[in-house]
């Protein structure tokens, strides 16, 4: 079965610093999706894409965060500079179509020293 | 806020028995779906009700939405120790952009 896969498994890296996260979606979806988790709360949209552009972004997706879909493949969020409170679980997801089923990738573990 | 919030919080039933979870949301929406997740691990998704649908069945999961109360149910019957798992219910707003919001989730034990 297809699956959204997402590099790296964990990141650690210092306060300040930038940091990129990297996934794959399902090769014919169409809509793609950032989340985050901090451990043990509840799992935070981030930022939807769809057609090269930003289709619906929350508060937490401020002017530090930003995504790219460099080629037909990669999907990232780049973090420009990395605080304390950044560090959670991110995960990428993805869908055929924008409001049904989203398949998510393990995530990415991001600890901000 | 849109999102769906899920109670109870937390949920211990032996082998065996049923499991139902609640889940309530704010604003209209074109469809409410529930998701599980391992610890650690993405979420899974599990069932998908439409707005205009009551209950819906897949396997030992029966999901029901109440649109008037704004409100839904999941159903997990003859629980498993493997079905020990969150649960999250999730909410698209029909607001033409393309935002699945989820609520806090339920921790769902099951005992062998």
């Amino acid at each position: 079965e297809p699956e959204v896969t997402q590099t790296p498994s964990h990141q650690v890296t210092q306060m300040g610093q930038e940091v990129i996260l990297r996934c794959v979606p399902i090769s014919n979806h169409l809509y793609f999706y950032w989340y985050r988790q901090i451990l043990g709360q509840k799992v935070e949209f981030l930022v939807s894409f769809y057609n090269n552009e930003i289709s619906e972004k929350s508060e937490i997706f401020d002017d530090q965060f930003s995504v790219e879909r460099p080629d037909g493949s990669n999907f990232t969020l780049k973090i420009r500079s990395t605080k304390l409170e950044d560090s959670a679980m991110y995960f990428c997801a993805s869908s055929w179509q924008g409001e049904e089923k989203l398949f998510f990738g393990s995530g990415t573990q991001l600890s901000v020293l | 806020s849109q999102q769906g919030e899920e109670d109870p919080q937390a949920l211990s039933i032996q082998e065996g028995e049923n499991a139902t979870m609640n889940c309530s949301y704010k604003t209209s929406i074109n469809n409410l779906q529930w998701y599980r997740q391992n610890s650690g691990r993405g979420l899974v998704h599990l069932i998908l009700i439409r707005s205009n649908e009551r209950e819906k069945h897949s396997g030992r999961l029966r999901v029901t939405l109440d649109t008037s109360k704004k409100s839904s149910s999941l159903l997990i019957t003859a629980s498993r120790a493997a079905d020990t798992a969150s649960y999250f219910c999730a909410t698209v707003a029909n607001t033409g952009g393309f935002k699945t919001i989820f609520g806090a989730g339920t921790r769902l034990f099951v005992k062998a």
